[in-house]
């Protein structure tokens, strides 16, 4: 079964870089045939997808955040990470690490982070 | 960007009874859909995937169908734990997901 776990800061205040940190147990990011997504949920909003790494490194972006966003991956410590620059407080939201294959790409769900940006 | 709506944004029923919700995509996605239930708090299940396969560990009661841009997801006697917000998700190109329909009492 595969296990992810979100990891980093739960305050930020605005214009600063979120960094968070996605730690991987029972699947690789060697493996090259899996998909490893961020995606957030704003208070009281439906889901966002924000980009994922996929193919040994390649990523693809949400046109909403394809400007202020990076996802990549640490084969050594099997995790992935998220930074999206200049925050404000609309970026306040939980922010999910999930993972699948080609037939669902989101299949397995870390259990969430909140992240509060507020000056 | 491909758009997902999905209706009704609310459902009453009752234990017992079986529902429906509709997704419906702004151009084809053939059968690249995913559905998933989310409880206060928790994160996301995927319930269904490829329009109308049943994830591992989703109950029976659950199932998808639909091709191109319509899908519905149905829930038969509906149980006291289904009592959720569901999204629809399009994995066709990158990742959209639906507005999500709250089934209340």
């Amino acid at each position: 079964q595969v296990h992810l776990q979100e990891s980093g800061p739960r305050l930020m205040k605005p214009s600063q870089p979120l960094s968070l940190t996605c730690t991987v147990s029972g699947a690789s990011l060697r493996g090259g045939d899996l998909y490893w997504s961020w995606l957030r949920q704003r208070p009281g909003k439906g889901l966002e997808w924000i980009g994922y790494l996929y193919h040994r490194g390649n990523t693809y972006y949400s046109p909403s955040f394809k400007s202020r966003v990076t996802i990549s991956g640490d084969t050594s410590k099997n995790q992935f990470s998220l930074r999206l620059n200049s925050v404000t407080a609309a970026d306040t939201a939980v922010y999910f690490c999930a993972s699948g294959g080609l037939e669902a790409r989101t299949e397995y769900w870390g259990q969430g982070i909140l992240v509060t940006v507020s000056s | 960007d491909i758009q997902m709506t999905q209706f009704p944004s609310t459902l009453s029923a009752s234990v017992g009874e079986t529902v429906s919700m509709t997704c419906r995509a702004s151009q084809t996605i053939d059968i690249w859909m995913g559905w998933f239930q989310q409880k206060p708090g928790k994160a996301p299940t995927l319930l269904i995937y490829k329009a109308s396969v049943l994830a591992s560990g989703a109950p029976s009661r659950f199932s998808g169908s639909g091709s191109g841009t319509e899908f519905t997801l149905t829930i038969s006697s509906l149980q006291p734990d289904d009592f959720a917000t569901y999204y629809c998700q399009q994995y066709k190109t990158s990742v959209t997901f639906g507005g999500g329909t709250k089934v209340e009492i």
